[in-house]
């Protein structure tokens, strides 16, 4: 079955960066996109962008422009969220989803605070 | 960007049966949007129950059912149990970018 096993939760300080890893395991991963979505707490989804890892191709959300980054390595059929210049509002569950029915990873909590 | 909206709460009864809709700023939904419906319940990731207007997941139960209606995407649940209390989401996928609706929170009373 579709498995996307994300990296562990992390704690940053304002102004830093972060970079998510999620490992997709039992389908031909770059035959479909990975989404990035996050959920502020006791907010909505937002999408945040996704990558085509066949190509590395990424579009981004338009209020992510500039900050965010979508990467992928194919050898380890890993895709990678790197979000930079954190805020207090970047507080948020993180997680990736594959495509083409929407598997979901497991989520990674991140908390930006000084 | 475009706008997707939900009702922001519906109340269904037990055995009943809901409709959850989802519009889109840009007009009416068609196939073309590729309609999602996700659940989620608190403290846990989402879980798609629809895609592609209405195509189910091996795990989607069978009381649940996805169409267009009206102009909007629609997810109709059909004999509610009280383990669907949660929050619904659709998604709209434009050209280069996809759009969450603002979730509808279900509460089977």
């Amino acid at each position: 079955q579709v498995q996307l096993v994300q990296s562990g939760a992390e704690v940053m300080k304002p102004g830093a960066s972060v970079k998510l890893s999620c490992k997709a395991s039992a389908y031909t991963f770059t035959s479909y996109h990975i989404h990035w979505v996050r959920q502020a707490p006791g907010q909505g989804l937002e999408w945040m962008g996704r990558i085509d890892p066949n190509n590395g191709g990424a579009d981004y959300a338009q209020r992510f422009q500039g900050r965010v980054t979508m990467t992928r390595d194919t050898s380890i059929n890993t895709a990678y969220l790197e979000l930079s210049n954190l805020r207090s509002d970047d507080t948020a569950v993180y997680y990736c989803v594959r495509g083409s029915g929407f598997y979901w990873g497991q989520g990674t909590l991140v908390t930006v605070s000084s | 960007q475009a706008v997707v909206t939900q009702e922001p709460s519906l109340t269904v009864s037990p055995g009943g049966t809901v409709t959850l809709t989802c519009g889109s700023s840009t007009g009416d939904v068609t196939s073309g949007l590729y309609p999602y419906w996700f659940q989620q319940k608190p403290g846990q990731a989402p879980r798609t129950l629809i895609y592609h207007t209405s195509n189910k997941h091996s795990w989607t139960p069978a009381r649940f059912s996805g169409s267009l209606l009206g102009g909007k995407a629609a997810l109709t649940l059909s004999g509610a149990q009280p383990e669907d209390e949660a929050e619904y989401y659709c998604l709209f996928s434009y050209s280069g970018t996809v759009v969450f609706g603002g979730g509808t929170k279900l509460t089977v009373l």
